[in-house]
């Protein structure tokens, strides 16, 4: 079965700081990949997303993922993270039916 | 710039009551989708539809239904409410089948269950 698992539940930085979240997902076959945010009192939108190709995807607001085939894995980063990102990010798995498999989240706090 | 509707944002209810959660696409997609968001649970998929009248069964189906009369509009039933429907339901839409569609989010609901 298909499962998304995202390491960190909470996680505390300061500004400037860099971010990296980590996500690992459980899929036999061709993995599209996601990464979610919500910001407080805000629908929930696509970061940035992979599908084939280049594996390092350039999303919004600076934000970055890696897919590593071999380690399942499909880490969000952010050299300098900003007041403003403070909100919480989600994994996500599609399967070939367009279904969404999401993690349990991440809650970022980014302090002044 | 596609929007997805839903038809509350904070909704009280007693147990044993039915609930209808209501939710609209403006972009023509064909799937939408029903889930409930809880704190350390992600998303969960209740409910998601391929095309008016189709439904299928998500990953916790148990104590919902939905409804898809028309193409823009996908509802979901909660028949007899309980206080562990207590919850954050998330509408979403993608434009049709297929793994590479971003499913687009409504603001969500908070359903309190009494």
């Amino acid at each position: 079965a298909q499962s998304v698992s995202q390491h960190n539940h909470h996680v505390i930085l300061s500004e400037a700081a860099s971010l990296e979240l980590g996500c690992n997902y459980s899929y036999g076959g061709t993995v599209n990949l996601f990464w979610y945010v919500q910001y407080p009192g805000q629908h929930l939108q696509l970061l940035l997303k992979y599908f084939s190709g280049d594996p390092l995807v350039k999303g919004i607001k600076g934000f970055e993922a890696e897919f590593i085939k071999s380690k399942f894995s499909f880490n969000l980063r952010k050299p300098s993270v900003q007041w403003s990102d403070t909100a919480e990010y989600f994994c996500a798995v599609s399967s070939n039916t367009g279904k969404l498999i999401f993690g349990q989240g991440t809650t970022l706090q980014v302090k002044p | 710039d596609v929007k997805v509707t839903q038809s509350s944002r904070y909704l009280v209810k007693r147990t044993g009551e039915k609930v209808f959660l209501e939710c609209v696409q403006d972009m023509d997609h064909e799937n939408m989708f029903w889930y409930r968001q809880d704190p350390g649970l992600g998303l969960r998929l209740i409910y998601f539809s391929y095309d008016v009248k189709m439904k299928e069964k998500g990953d916790i189906p148990e104590g919902y239904s939905v409804s898809r009369e028309k193409k823009e509009r996908f509802s979901l039933i909660l028949e007899s409410a309980s206080t562990n429907q207590t919850s954050m339901y998330l509408c979403a839409s993608s434009e049709r089948q297929g793994a590479g569609n971003e499913q687009y989010f409504g603001p969500g609901t908070r359903l309190t269950v009494t």
